[in-house]
Order: structure tokens, then C-alpha cells, then sequence
């Protein structure tokens, strides 16, 4: 039973530039939820997508959008970066929309802006 | 009002000894209160968690105190061992809302 998978693991850019991380959920999750998490920080909540809508948002600007596919995966796009965009960028899935009901952390995309 | 205090931001416990993390939180409407464990190089795996209708849940090794009226809530982990050795993050959230409010996170270093 395949976690939550994302991808690249490792992503190097340049400020200015846009970047998209992926994420495929886990088997029998239909909602996944993006997490900002600065070098010793906690996961700070970016936006969470059910039934392919952003149903929630953090306090992030609008540079982060995202997107949800039909086979659940998402998709996290950060553009003209700043180099305090660098951090772990976690996707977390669960089922119907309650984080209560479990929660699963992929191993994140660490994102480096220089 | 979304925030959760986290303390200490580092503990170092000997092979056998008890860890113990606090958390502290304003905002009334909490009512799940999870435990996270996160290993270099990994993301946050659930460890523990509890509602606020009981006030201690242990799950082998791990326990969480809650103290509803003090809006407060604890981990211990007793017989701490050095593969315990990570960072520790409180959370705490609204029923039905995926939204997960993070403390800073403890790191923890069981030493053999």
C-alpha cells in the first residue's frame, strides 16, 4: 500500500522563477492538504483540496495556487520566488475532507530559492 | 489565537528516563490534539492523539495528558529509547477541518 508520494524530492531555483511540486495521495485518500515547513519550524498550513476545490486557505499569498486532478493527486505551484520560499513542502492526504480521520505525510520536496 | 506553544525546543533524556513535552493553546474550538514524529529527512508521522472528552490516552510507551481547563496537553514517553531520538511536534485542529495548527516542535536526543 503505496503512501503519499511526492515529487522531485530535491528542487534548486532561482528567485523570480516558478516552480510546481507534485503530489499523489494515498490509496483510498481523497484529500490532500499542502504544508510549508521552514528549517526548524512546524508545518505551517498553505491550502487543502477536496473534490478538486481549494476548500481551505492558510495565510499564504497568492503566488501559491494549486490544483487537484480527478484521481485525486495535486499539484502546488509557487511563482516569482522569494528566497524565504525556501523550506520542506509537504503534502498530506486523508479521507473526505477530515484531517481527524488520519492524516499521512509524504517525505516533502525540499525547495531551495537562490 | 491559532497558535500552539510547544516547550522545551530541545530535550535531552538518558536510555530508560521519561521524555516529557508540553503544549498550550488559546483557541477553545480545538478539539483533536495529535502528536507528530518526524526523523530527518522524512515528514510527520502520527503518533498519538486525543480529544479533549478524556483527559489521559496512553498507547504502549506513549501517553498524552490533557487538561482541558488549563488548555493544556502533554506527551510522555517513558522508558525513552535512543530510536525515540527525533522532533516532536504538537498539533491541534477542529473536527471536520483539515487545517493543522503546528507547535515550533521538540527535538529529543535519548542518549544510549
Amino acid at each position: 500500500d503505496a503512501g503519499v508520494t511526492q515529487s522531485p524530492t530535491h528542487l534548486i531555483k532561482t528567485r523570480g522563477q516558478q516552480v510546481t511540486l507534485r503530489c499523489s495521495p494515498k490509496s483510498g485518500h481523497d484529500t490532500v492538504s499542502w504544508y510549508q515547513q521552514a528549517l526548524g519550524q512546524g508545518p505551517q498550513f498553505i491550502f487543502q483540496y477536496y473534490e478538486e476545490e481549494e476548500r481551505q486557505r492558510g495565510n499564504f499569498p497568492d503566488r501559491f495556487s494549486g490544483h487537484q486532478f480527478p484521481n485525486y493527486s495535486s499539484e502546488l505551484n509557487v511563482n516569482a520566488l522569494l528566497l524565504g520560499d525556501s523550506a520542506l513542502y509537504l503534502c498530506a492526504s486523508s479521507y473526505r475532507g477530515r484531517g481527524d480521520y488520519g492524516y499521512t505525510f509524504g517525505s516533502g520536496t525540499r525547495l531551495t530559492v537562490v | 489565537q491559532q497558535q500552539v506553544k510547544q516547550s522545551p525546543q530541545s530535550l535531552i533524556v538518558q536510555k530508560g528516563g521519561i521524555s516529557i513535552i508540553n503544549c498550550a493553546y488559546e483557541n477553545t474550538a480545538f478539539d483533536y490534539f495529535p502528536w507528530y514524529q518526524q526523523f530527518p529527512g522524512k515528514g510527520p508521522a502520527l503518533l498519538i492523539a486525543i480529544r479533549p472528552d478524556v483527559s489521559e490516552k496512553k498507547e504502549g510507551r506513549f501517553t498524552i495528558s490533557f487538561n482541558k481547563s488549563a488548555k493544556q496537553f502533554s506527551l510522555h514517553i517513558m522508558d525513552s529509547q535512543p530510536g525515540d531520538s527525533a522532533t516532536y511536534f504538537c498539533a491541534a485542529s477542529i473536527s471536520g477541518f483539515q487545517k493543522l495548527v503546528f507547535g515550533t516542535g521538540t527535538r529529543l536526543l535519548v542518549s544510549p
